[in-house]
């Protein structure tokens, strides 16, 4: 099975653009959740989607918004761009939603916002 | 508020002997926890999990300890090799639906040759 992919890899925005991030799942999986990594603060759960419905949400602002398709397929999208929203962007994937979930990572999105 | 805490941003180690990487939590409602182990320009992967239930899992070279009275767990790997050489992330999740996975800052672990 092929893994969980993210496309774009890199992207580079200025401030007060918007940016759309894509997630495609492993075949089968129909929850997508995704993550924000920076060097000083880990990985912070942005939200998660299963069989298209926001099944939970971190404490991002409003303009941190995500949509999950019928095919599971996820986007991200950043709108008004921060400098401080320069981070690597990473999506998960797992068969069902739950506690005990193992997820499987993408590679992830390297944003930068200059 | 850091409910998932590793302290200790990096730990250098010689191959052969064992690497303890240390995760401490705040939340009481957390019950179930695992290790994600992570490489340059790759996604985290699954490494092991532990239930509340438990005080011990093992596979193969790598053990996690769970100790619930202290909120401590700790990932023993023995012996440490080169290619273990990365970051490792604790997260910890509730026993509910919705719960969500909630991870630690990370440490960085170099395997000396």
């Amino acid at each position: 099975k092929a893994g969980v992919t993210q496309t774009p890899r890199y992207l580079i925005k200025t401030r007060g653009q918007q940016v759309t991030l894509s997630c495609s799942p492993i075949s089968g999986h129909r929850s997508v959740s995704w993550y924000q990594q920076t060097p000083g603060q880990g990985l912070q759960f942005l939200f998660e989607y299963f069989s298209e419905t926001q099944r939970n949400k971190g404490n991002f602002p409003g303009r941190f918004s995500g949509r999950q398709f019928s095919n599971s397929r996820s986007e991200m999208n950043v709108s008004t761009l921060e400098l401080g929203d320069s981070a690597l962007y990473l999506c998960a994937s797992s068969e069902r939603t739950g506690y005990n979930e193992k997820l499987f990572f993408g590679s992830g999105t390297q944003l930068s916002v200059l | 508020d850091q409910q998932v805490k590793q302290n200790s941003p990096s730990l250098s180690v010689q191959e052969g002997r064992i690497s303890i990487l240390n995760c401490d939590y705040t939340n009481s409602m957390f019950d179930y926890f695992l290790w994600y182990k992570k490489y340059p320009a790759e996604g985290p992967t699954f490494l092991i999990s532990i239930s509340s239930i438990k005080d011990k899992n093992e596979d193969g070279r790598f053990t996690v300890f769970l100790n619930k009275s202290a909120k401590h767990l700790s990932l023993h790997i023995v012996p440490s090799q080169p290619g273990d050489s990365a970051v490792y992330f604790c997260a910890a999740s509730g026993l509910t639906a919705n719960s969500k996975l909630t991870f630690g800052k990370g440490i960085t672990l170099s395997v000396r040759p």
